[in-house]
């Protein structure tokens, strides 16, 4: 059983509203990953943090943002929602050393009608 | 760039079938070559892990087979079964401080009764 919690599962949004997706994790990593997915199946890494007050842009370029002011917490926020920000976001933790690879969330099925 | 070039995207095999999921890298410096298996609606999970001093692993139906010279790895089921529908990932990681995974774009597995 994963131990990384994503919030909400589902969500339908109307443009222009703002949104924040949870992701938290009770396993200490410092690691944690954000990344987007289509129908496709690619993961597309678009935020990480390697720990408190850090975070990094990833491979695709992303109007979304994150914070990481608590370990166990790392949600992403998107200003103003459009109908491109259509997608499934999951999240990831790791541990220091690398350990046995990511565990990802359920991830968050995000329609921007 | 770092990458992991997977292939099929997608393969269909019937029951009993032995699908191969085969994956090549460039990076050297690649240490760890992880497995990830998506189910719908669901976050990848990790399946099977292999290091790069080893040339075979097994995990019940689940064999990974790794050439260092050629840097290629390949997955293998064994009696595959409908419940192996799945999207597959591969996947490198990265040495150093970071541990950072490069994933394969995925193949989309159906196994029919």
């Amino acid at each position: 059983e994963a131990d990384i919690y994503q919030t909400p599962r589902y969500l339908v949004i109307g443009t222009g509203k703002k949104i924040t997706l949870e992701c938290s994790q009770t396993m200490g990593h410092d690691k944690m990953y954000w990344y987007q997915q289509d129908p496709g199946m690619e993961l597309h890494l678009i935020h990480y943090s390697y720990g408190v007050n850090s975070t990094e842009k990833g491979d695709l370029s992303s109007e979304s943002t994150v914070s990481r002011i608590r370990t166990e917490h790392f949600p992403l926020t998107l200003e103003s929602a459009r109908p491109s920000h259509t997608s499934q976001y999951l999240c990831a933790s790791s541990p220091t050393g690398g350990g046995h690879g990511y565990t990802f969330g359920s991830g968050t099925r995000l329609t921007v009608v | 760039q770092q990458q992991v070039k997977q292939s099929p995207q997608s393969l269909i095999v019937q029951k009993g079938g032995i699908p191969i999921i085969n994956c090549a890298y460039e990076n050297t410096a690649f240490d760890y070559f992880p497995w990830y298996q998506q189910f719908p609606g669901k976050g990848p999970a990790l399946l099977i892990a292999i290091r790069p001093d080893v040339s075979e692993k097994k995990e019940g139906r689940f064999t990974i087979s790794f050439n260092k010279s050629a840097k290629q790895f390949s997955l293998h089921i064994m009696d595959s079964q409908p419940g192996d529908s799945a999207t597959y990932f591969c996947a490198a990681r990265s040495g150093g401080s970071n541990y950072k995974l490069t994933f394969g774009k995925g193949t989309l597995l159906t196994v029919n009764p």
